[in-house]
């Protein structure tokens, strides 16, 4: 099945500084999706952003798509110690009836 | 509150010894799934549920049952638990396709 590939790995900031996060996948999608997940618990939905779109924002939030590279990018501007979490790309293929696949995911570590 | 409810949220069993993980969401969703989480594989979904009575296999189905006889809940069945099914899981359901996923605060389930 495809998946979403999110890069870098791990990333390490200070409070205040701008964080991206890249997602690469590899067949056509529906949608792409961003997921926040603290150590352990669940994940939480960010934002969705379709096929059709380029980008979207939401709060400190600004994901982009490039439907041609097949990858999208999560930044996070104005970093808080909260942010630390990791963060999942979801693709939504376009072929058949198959839900969301995650990358491996992000380790964003801010420091206050 | 609207949200998914995965019980028990720990659970120690031995092998072979059947279990069930419950799942169930009061947003009347119509997709639920089951994903398990392991450090450097990230979240690979087990099996799936479009609607009630429909379910499909996942990335890694083998040794887990899944039923979808009422909308709400989608239980999940480990007949025979081995230890390489120590993981931890989680449930999450979506309004319809080309939605977000809400997610249950998961279960770690150690077999010993």
């Amino acid at each position: 099945s495809q998946q979403g590939e999110e890069d870098p790995q791990a990333l390490s900031i200070q409070e205040g500084e701008n964080a991206t996060m890249n997602c690469s996948y590899k067949t056509s999608i529906n949608n792409l999706q961003w997921y926040r997940q603290n150590s352990g618990r669940g994940l939480v939905h960010l934002i969705l952003i379709r096929s059709n779109e380029r980008e979207k924002h939401s709060g400190r939030l600004r994901v982009t798509l490039d439907t041609s590279k097949k990858s999208s990018s999560l930044l996070i501007t104005a970093s808080r110690a909260a942010d630390t979490a990791s963060y999942f790309c979801a693709t939504d293929a376009m072929s058949g009836n198959t839900p969301l696949v995650f990358g491996k995911g992000t380790r964003l570590s801010v420091i206050a | 509150e609207a949200q998914v409810t995965q019980n028990p949220r720990y659970l120690i069993t031995v092998t072979g010894k059947k279990l069930t993980v419950t799942c169930s969401q009061n947003m009347n969703h119509e997709y639920m799934s089951w994903y398990r989480q392991d450090p450097g594989l990230g979240l690979r979904q087990i099996y799936y549920s479009m609607n009630v009575e429909v379910t499909d296999k996942g990335d890694v189905p083998e040794g887990y049952k899944v039923s979808r006889k009422e909308k709400r809940n989608f239980p999940l069945i480990l007949e025979s638990p081995s230890p390489n099914q120590t993981s931890l899981y989680f449930c999450a359901s979506s309004l319809r396709e080309n939605y977000g996923y809400t997610f249950g605060s998961g279960t770690r389930l150690t077999v010993v």
